[in-house]
């Protein structure tokens, strides 16, 4: 069956400092990969979108990659600042539904 | 575009009610999703409607739950005779899917919490 790993330990990291999630899947050839964040009592808000024949896609001081090989996408959060303290969600998926990982926290401290 | 609403906010009531919620789509969407997420744990898929089609229903968790989009406009989640089992938050999504079929982001409303004492 298809499974979706992400780190389950908090990531706590210093401000200004390089944030990177990993988001491995198994038995699975997602056509794309989506990034949404969570803050907690609110819904999933997007983030990024790359798809399988995408290597790497930024936005702002975001950056995703995706390897079909490795079965591995990577998001990084360059600069990062105690706001983007979250848990983040990755979302292998084909052209009907989104699954979900359990998502990683982001804990940003000043 | 106002976003995704969901109504209630919370939900409290007791084991062997029945409850119904309700999800109002961004109105350009022809997509609309129901998840369930507990704690600690990423959403759920449970199931989801092109216009008033709902396409897949496989995951719904058990025959006490069903979901309806009359019209394919708002749509309604439904659980009869509750169980403290159920108690998470009841998240509804809405999107856009082209000709392509190609994948669209998925705009979520802040959910329905659900707690079954």
């Amino acid at each position: 069956s298809q499974k979706i790993e992400q780190n389950s330990e908090a990531l706590n990291i210093q401000e200004g400092k390089t944030a990177t999630l990993t988001c491995n899947y198994t038995n699975y050839s997602p056509a794309y990969l989506q990034w949404y964040r969570q803050d907690p009592g609110r819904g999933p808000v997007f983030l990024l979108l790359i798809r399988e024949n995408e290597k790497e896609k930024r936005k702002e001081r975001l950056k995703v990659t995706f390897d079909t090989t490795l079965k591995q996408s990577l998001f990084h959060i360059t600069a990062s600042q105690p706001a983007d303290s979250a848990t983040y969600l990755c979302a292998p998926s084909g052209y009907s539904t989104l699954t979900f990982g359990k998502g990683t926290m982001l804990l940003v401290s000043p | 575009d106002t976003g995704v609403s969901q109504d209630p906010r919370h939900k409290i009531t007791k084991r062997g009610q029945n409850v119904t919620f309700r999800c109002d789509p961004i109105s350009e969407h022809n997509r609309l999703y129901w998840y369930r997420q507990t704690l600690g744990q990423g959403p759920e898929f449970l199931t989801y409607f092109q216009n008033e089609a709902q396409l897949e229903k496989s995951r719904l968790l058990s025959d006490r739950f069903s979901a309806e989009r009359p019209k394919g406009s708002f749509s309604t989640l439904e659980i009869q005779r509750t169980e403290q089992g159920d108690s998470a938050m009841y998240l509804c999504a809405s999107s856009f899917m082209d000709w392509t079929g190609s994948g669209s982001p998925l705009h979520f409303g802040n959910g329905t919490r659900l707690t079954v004492t």
